[in-house]
């Protein structure tokens, strides 16, 4: 079974500092992706990468940033957290497939207030 | 700009009867379509999917119905249980890269 691991369930930070959300993944996945889910509005993409130190921006990269020096790490930075960006950040992963019938598979979440 | 829709935010079902989930799209370049189902505190987990050039797609109790025409797809839960009670994502592919765009999620109540 695939196994994506969020390195916090809940985290507790203030306005203007540096948040680093960590997610690790054991299958060998070529593509990591961070996403938010927020009431009302779903998941939206941030980021996503395809490889080792590639990145690219998803739907709403603003006030975010990703590091992928591993393959099976993914890190999402907020660089100067704000309060608007209190929300549930959930990390997936899945293979590289032709017409990317492999489903992508999510850790459990990190829950994260911006005070 | 909501590429993705679900319309209904919340179905009540009872126990043994059927649910069905509905999901509309507007990019017609969508070529994959997959459900997720998600339980609080954990992450979405992958349900069902359908490729653009099906109608049909069924796993058990659980079959996706695809209407190109209409740009509207849907699941149906038979019979519905109890631990089926969840928020339920639709989510759809373009070919051009890996990326899923998602809809709002319907939360789906299975009573007894």
């Amino acid at each position: 079974d695939v196994k994506v691991t969020q390195s916090s369930r809940y985290l507790v930070k203030r306005t203007g500092e540096k948040v680093f959300l960590e997610c690790v993944q054991d299958m060998d996945h070529e593509n990591m992706f961070w996403y938010r889910q927020d009431p009302g509005l779903g998941l939206r993409l941030i980021y996503f990468s395809y490889d080792v130190k590639m990145k690219e921006k998803g739907d709403i990269p603003e006030g975010y940033s990703v590091s992928r020096e591993k393959k099976e790490r993914f890190s999402l930075i907020l660089e100067s957290a704000s309060t608007n960006q209190t929300s549930m950040y959930l990390c997936a992963s899945s293979l590289v497939g032709m017409y990317s019938n492999q489903p992508q598979h999510f850790g459990d979440g990190t829950r994260l207030s911006i005070l | 700009d909501q590429q993705v829709k679900q319309n209904s935010p919340s179905l009540s079902v009872q126990e043994g009867r059927i649910s069905i989930l509905n999901c509309d799209y507007t990019n017609s370049m969508f070529d994959y379509f997959l459900w997720y189902k998600k339980y609080p505190a954990e992450g979405p987990t992958f349900l069902i999917s359908i490729s653009s050039i099906k109608d049909k797609n069924e796993d058990g109790r659980f079959t996706v119905f695809l209407n190109k025409s209409a740009k509207h797809l849907s699941l149906h839960i038979v019979p519905s249980q109890p631990g089926d009670s969840a928020v339920y994502f639709c989510a759809a592919h373009t070919g051009t890269a890996s990326k899923l765009t998602f809809g709002t999620g319907t939360r789906l109540q299975v009573t007894l």
